[in-house]
């Protein structure tokens, strides 16, 4: 079974410091797609990134980074200079690759609420 | 990117009503998905139509019946809720592809806005 455990609840930081945010996963494949989505208060969940397993590369988009080790089965997200507008619950999830074709559910994290105070 | 809509936004129902929600995707995808959120709960997935067929269901209370009539479209009706189904509701799409080796996947889910539900 997938499990993906997101540890940190809530962090509270002020404007302008950097904050990671942890994601832990548990999967028996070796064919995976893990993502990050950010909801901020309206409650639509954005997409943020997606990655697959085969890359292990790291990620930078502006202010975002990602650190992917498959080694300790972590994918961690960065922000770097935080702003107000980054306020939101971000989520990790997993995406096993269904190999005989077709959709699949993506498991969820539990969350991390993160708070940029001014 | 804002490809898929949810009606109604917000939602009061009694135990013993009848709605229905709606999902629409402008994305041109082959997949829909209905998940549930509770408050201090990881989202859950609800149902998965591939295809318009329905390819999972996680032991959801009959309660809850999806319908998708076609690819852009996906309903959930709801029939004799509980006071613990109240959660936000949201749909998302995805492009499925057949096979790990099939590029036309992204497997990425864009979600709509959710329709916040409150049983009474």
């Amino acid at each position: 079974a997938q499990k993906v455990t997101q540890a940190q609840t809530e962090i509270s930081v002020v404007e302008k410091e950097d904050v990671t945010l942890d994601c832990v996963y548990e999967t028996r494949d070796t064919t995976y797609y893990l993502f990050w989505y950010k909801q901020p208060p309206s409650g639509e969940l954005v997409f943020l990134i997606r990655r697959n397993s085969f890359d292990e590369q790291n990620e930078i988009s502006g202010r975002y980074s990602w650190n992917f080790q498959k080694s300790t089965s972590s994918f961690n997200f960065t922000i770097t200079a935080s702003q107000v507008v980054d306020s939101a619950v971000y989520f990790c999830a997993l995406s096993e690759v269904y190999s005989g074709g077709g959709a699949d559910g993506l498991t969820f994290g539990k969350g991390t609420h993160l708070i940029i105070q001014p | 990117e804002t490809g898929v809509t949810q009606t109604p936004r917000h939602l009061v129902m009694g135990m013993t009503n009848k709605k229905s929600l709606k999902c629409e995707q402008h994305l041109g995808h082959n997949a829909m998905y209905w998940y549930k959120q509770s408050a201090k709960k990881p989202l859950e997935l609800m149902f998965v139509y591939s295809l318009e067929e329905r390819v999972e269901n996680n032991s959801v209370p009959s309660r809850f019946s999806p319908e998708c009539p076609n690819s852009s479209h996906l309903f959930l009706h709801l029939h004799t809720l509980q006071p613990e189904d109240s959660a936000l509701y949201l749909c998302a799409s995805s492009q499925e592809g057949w096979g790990i080796l099939d590029f036309t996947s992204t497997d990425t889910q864009y979600f709509g806005p959710g329709t916040r539900l409150t049983v009474l």
